[in-house]
């Protein structure tokens, strides 16, 4: 079965911390990782990741992918308490326009 | 564009009752899915279709769920009869056809069910 565990679950950081998300599949017929925000209402994209070692950036997020190791992380530079969310790993299997697996997700607050 | 539209936001009802969640996926999208969102069990797929013909429902909880997709800009997931334990965050999210698997999600009906 297919599986994408995420670490940790909870994560509470003061303002200008860095923090790393950590997220770890099994999955057959492994496509893509993707990233997802969520604070109070839908998830919203941040990364795709298909390939290893190649770090995808956004501003102070950076995401990067092991698929020899099976995992990914997400790291958080300076972090605001704009970053408060819980952050979504998501896998997709096989070909396109299927289902993602998601992980429980790391609910991260950043305090002032 | 609009984005996927969800309605109702919000949703209270007594057990029993009959619920119904509708869908209006990003116009050109050829995929909907329907996801629940739970503290305990986080983000789960419910069923998802392809092209409006559903493709897996396995993850459809029990008999009293069902899901339609009449044609290509709407959906709606029913549960009937609704019980407390089906309370969550019911999300739809869409995808267009493309080598990879972006999914842009709905703003989620929250369902308390008394």
């Amino acid at each position: 079965e297919d599986k994408v565990v995420q670490s940790p679950l909870s994560l509470v950081v003061h303002e200008g911390d860095t923090v790393t998300l950590n997220c770890s599949y099994e999955v057959t017929n492994f496509r893509s990782l993707l990233w997802y925000k969520q604070e109070k209402k839908a998830p919203t994209f941040l990364f795709m990741l298909t390939s290893s070692g190649i770090e995808k950036k956004s501003g102070r997020l950076s995401s990067i992918l092991d698929k020899k190791e099976l995992f990914s992380i997400l790291n958080i530079t300076a972090t605001q308490t704009g970053d408060s969310a819980i952050y979504l790993c998501a896998v997709e299997a096989s070909t396109g326009n299927t289902p993602l697996v998601f992980g429980k997700g790391t609910r991260l607050s950043v305090i002032a | 564009d609009a984005g996927v539209i969800q309605s109702p936001r919000h949703e209270v009802t007594e057990m029993g009752q009959e619920v119904t969640l509708r869908c209006k996926p990003i116009s050109g999208h050829n995929s909907l899915f329907w996801y629940r969102q739970t503290m305990m069990r986080g983000l789960e797929l419910l069923i998802y279709f392809n092209n409006n013909v559903p493709i897996d429902d396995s993850g459809m909880p029990e008999d009293r769920f069902s899901a339609k997709m009449p044609n290509a800009s709407f959906s709606t997931l029913k549960i009937q009869p609704s019980e407390p334990r089906d309370s969550a965050v019911y999300f739809c999210a869409s995808s267009g056809w493309s080598s990879y698997n972006e999914q842009f999600f709905g703003p989620g009906t929250r369902l308390t069910v008394l």
